[in-house]
C-alpha cells in the first residue's frame, strides 16, 4: 500500500525555517517524480515545488524561489522541503505528492502537515 | 484567484446527477490533460479523474470526466450523502507548473 507521511510542522515566528519530512513506502521511492502542494486555511491547492526522481532536476513556484529547497533521500525513501524567510501567507497545510510514471497528474497524496507562521 | 476558474458550490438531492466546470486557456487545459480531485472534509486531496476521463482503480463509474477545447467537466451522477466534498480540477501550465482551480463545494442536500 502507497503511504505518504509527512512531519515536521508547527508554529514558526515570521523571517523563521523548518524543515518538513514526507516519508514514503509501499512502493519504489526512486522511480518517482514528488510534489509539495499547499493549502492555506479556507483556501484552495497551490502548487509549490517538485523534484526528478534521482533529484538532479527541481521546480519551484515564483512565490518560494530562493526561499525554499525541495530535496530528496533516495537511501531512506524521505521527500523533504526547507523553508526559510517564512511570511504569514505561507501559512498552510503542507501535502506531499506522488506522480505516477505514465502520466502528469498527483495519484497518491499524504494527510497533510500544518505550518503556522506567526508575527 | 486560481488559475482555473470553477463555480465556488453546487448542490443537488440523492440520487440526482451534477456537473462541475473547469474552465481555463490554451496555456494549461487547451494543452494538458486535466485532473479532479476530491477533498473530504478534513482530509487530503485524493485522485478522482486523470487524462480528462480516466478513473483510478477504486473510483467508481459514477463519477466521470470530459474535456472540450480549454475547458473541462466532472460530472457525478446517483448522489450519495458521502459524495459531500470540495472538488478540484487541476492541469499543467507552459511554464511546467501543476495549476488548479479555486475548488467547488457539493452540497447533497
Amino acid at each position: 500500500e502507497v503511504q505518504l507521511v509527512e512531519s515536521g510542522g508547527g508554529l514558526v515566528q515570521s523571517g523563521g525555517s523548518l524543515r518538513l519530512s514526507c516519508a514514503a513506502s509501499g512502493f519504489t521511492f526512486s522511480n518517482y517524480v514528488m510534489h509539495w502542494v499547499r493549502q492555506a486555511p479556507g483556501k484552495g491547492l497551490e502548487y509549490v515545488s517538485a523534484i526528478s526522481s534521482n533529484g538532479g532536476s527541481t521546480y519551484y513556484a515564483n512565490f518560494v524561489k530562493g526561499r525554499f529547497t525541495i530535496s530528496r533521500d533516495n537511501s531512506e525513501n524521505t521527500l523533504y522541503l526547507q523553508m526559510g524567510s517564512l511570511r504569514a501567507e505561507d501559512m498552510a497545510v503542507y501535502y506531499c505528492a506522488r506522480s505516477p510514471r505514465t502520466t502528469r497528474t498527483f495519484d497518491y497524496w499524504g494527510q497533510g502537515t500544518l505550518v503556522t507562521v506567526s508575527s | 484567484q486560481s488559475v482555473l476558474t470553477q463555480p465556488p458550490s453546487v448542490s443537488a438531492a440523492p440520487g440526482q446527477k451534477i456537473t462541475i466546470s473547469c474552465s481555463g486557456s490554451n496555456s494549461n487545459i487547451g494543452n494538458n490533460y486535466v485532473s479532479w480531485y476530491q477533498q473530504l472534509p478534513g482530509t487530503a486531496p485524493k485522485l478522482l479523474i486523470y487524462e480528462n476521463k480516466k478513473r483510478p482503480s477504486g473510483i467508481p463509474d459514477r463519477f466521470s470526466g470530459s474535456k472540450s477545447g480549454t475547458s473541462a467537466t466532472l460530472g457525478i451522477t446517483g448522489l450519495q450523502t458521502g459524495d459531500e466534498a470540495d472538488y478540484y480540477c487541476g492541469t499543467w501550465d507552459s511554464s511546467l507548473s501543476a495549476v488548479f482551480g479555486g475548488g467547488t463545494k457539493l452540497t447533497v442536500l
